[in-house]
């Protein structure tokens, strides 16, 4: 149980285009999803954290307008990277937490290699 | 606010000798910590958790963690790794709803 999937898994696009990768629990409701960027050899950095129905919560420094989050269902989060740049290729992360879940036990998605030419 | 300092960036091991990755940390209130693992190119799977109750943890792949509150310490070990346990490891601690990661540590395990 507990599964999270990510889709695409990696995606190449080219600068000024927009990019949108989804987020899905599998076998669960996810009242929050989380969306972690991750540079080369580094550790997970949040972005943003979103709950169903309602806006997302960007964590400081977090461009709201270029990552635009939607979260409309219980099982399914969009993160759209508007207008991407070189400096956006990164891996991303989203996770999932249930109502169940509440000690913060997040499952992950197996994550989207974004590259931008 | 919660902060989590793993102090290897990289343990390299022998296989089948046991290991120790190391985790501290730093909270202002009551602790639930974690320990994920990243193969290459993947994401992260939990190997185990710490909510309550008895301090020592078994997760999975053979995997064990001990709460050690007067030392805020959650060290992770194995007893005798494997080639296919070489990934990147995190350690984490719950904040405010949100998980807070230390940097990890990168096992590498040669025959």
């Amino acid at each position: 149980g507990a599964v999270v999937s990510q889709h695409p898994s990696r995606v190449i696009c080219k600068s000024g285009t927009s990019v949108k990768i989804e987020c899905r629990s599998l076998d669960f409701q996810a009242t929050t999803m989380f969306w972690y960027r991750q540079f080369p050899k580094q550790s997970l950095m949040l972005m943003a954290t979103s709950n169903e129905g309602s806006k997302a919560t960007y964590e400081q420094g977090v461009e709201k307008d270029k990552f635009l989050i939607n979260h409309a269902s219980l099982t399914l989060s969009t993160l759209t990277v508007t207008s991407a740049h070189p400096e956006d290729s990164s891996f991303y992360i989203c996770s999932a937490r249930g109502l169940a879940d509440i000690q913060d036990t997040q499952y992950f998605g197996p994550g989207t290699r974004l590259t931008v030419l | 606010a919660q902060s989590v300092t793993q102090l290897d960036s990289q343990v390299p091991v022998f296989e089948e000798a046991p290991v120790e990755l190391r985790c501290n940390y730093s909270s202002s209130v009551s602790v639930y910590l974690f320990w994920y693992v990243q193969y290459p190119n993947q994401g992260l799977q939990l190997l185990l958790k710490y909510l309550s109750g008895s301090t020592l943890v078994k997760g999975i792949n053979g995997f064990e963690a001990e709460f050690n509150k007067s030392q805020t310490s959650f060290h992770l070990r194995k007893p005798s790794v494997h080639i296919s346990d070489t990934a990147e490891y995190f350690c984490a601690v719950n904040g405010f709803q949100k998980l807070v990661f230390g940097t990890g540590t990168r096992l590498l395990v040669s025959p």
